[in-house]
């Protein structure tokens, strides 16, 4: 049983663009929701998180955006650089709300920004 | 430099050679975990530890053996590997219980031929 669906599962976006992943989760006992961003060869390393409490979350050039009710949330990466090339993984944890708390992932999108 | 150690970062082996991928953190965390990444499938929990002697099975433990002995370290031990088991796996440790807060090692690329 997958808890949590990411989709697409490979983006590519210009320079410049904006690139859009997005999650839906299941269990409504998450309330901590993590992305992270993996190079090649190199394992994956928290980008930025989001709380339910919150509908949005901005830290630089990436942004969560949260919807409680739809049981969604999406990463969005404005001015896309080649840089941000890389594989990109949703997760979920009940924290607060216990209920065996574990992180649970998607399935991951391979973004590549070309020039 | 706080950091999760894993080797080998590359391994080739027969099917049916027992083999053990070691695990290290400097973090003094008490949450260890396994995972194997494959294509279309992300990112899936194998075993993970909550302190030292006390583990348990993840998503897909079938094929796989941990020992926690000492906190720091978290083998993976293959007693009889499979080509199916060829995959990439990680290490991840945290403060929290669960994998809130994870650091991952650099991965480990086994193929089982």
């Amino acid at each position: 049983q997958q808890q949590v669906k990411q989709s697409p599962q490979s983006l590519i976006v210009q320079k410049g663009g904006i690139s859009i992943i997005n999650c839906a989760y299941e269990n409504t006992a998450f309330d901590y929701f993590p992305w992270y961003q993996q190079f090649p060869g190199k394992g994956p390393a928290l980008l930025i998180a989001i709380r339910p409490d919150v509908s949005e979350k901005k830290e630089g050039r990436f942004t969560i955006s949260f919807n409680k009710s739809a049981k969604q949330f999406s990463l969005h990466i404005m001015d896309s650089q080649p840089g941000d090339s890389a594989t990109y993984f949703c997760a979920a944890i009940p924290i607060l709300t216990g209920g065996g708390n574990k992180l649970t992932f998607g399935t991951g999108t391979q973004l590549k920004v070309e020039l | 430099e706080a950091q999760v150690t894993q080797n080998p970062r590359y391994l080739i082996t027969v099917t049916g050679k027992k083999l053990t991928v070691t695990c290290s953190q400097n973090m003094n965390h008490e949450y260890m975990s396994w995972y194997r990444q494959d294509p279309g499938l992300g990112l899936r929990q194998i075993y993970y530890s909550m302190n030292v002697e006390v583990t348990d099975k993840g998503d897909v433990p079938e094929g796989y053996k941990v020992s926690r002995k000492e906190k720091r370290n978290f083998p993976l031990i293959l007693e009889s590997p499979s080509p199916n088991q060829t995959s990439l796996y990680f290490c991840a440790s945290s403060f929290f219980a669960g994998g809130y807060g994870y650091t991952f090692g650099s991965g480990t690329r086994l193929t089982v031929v």
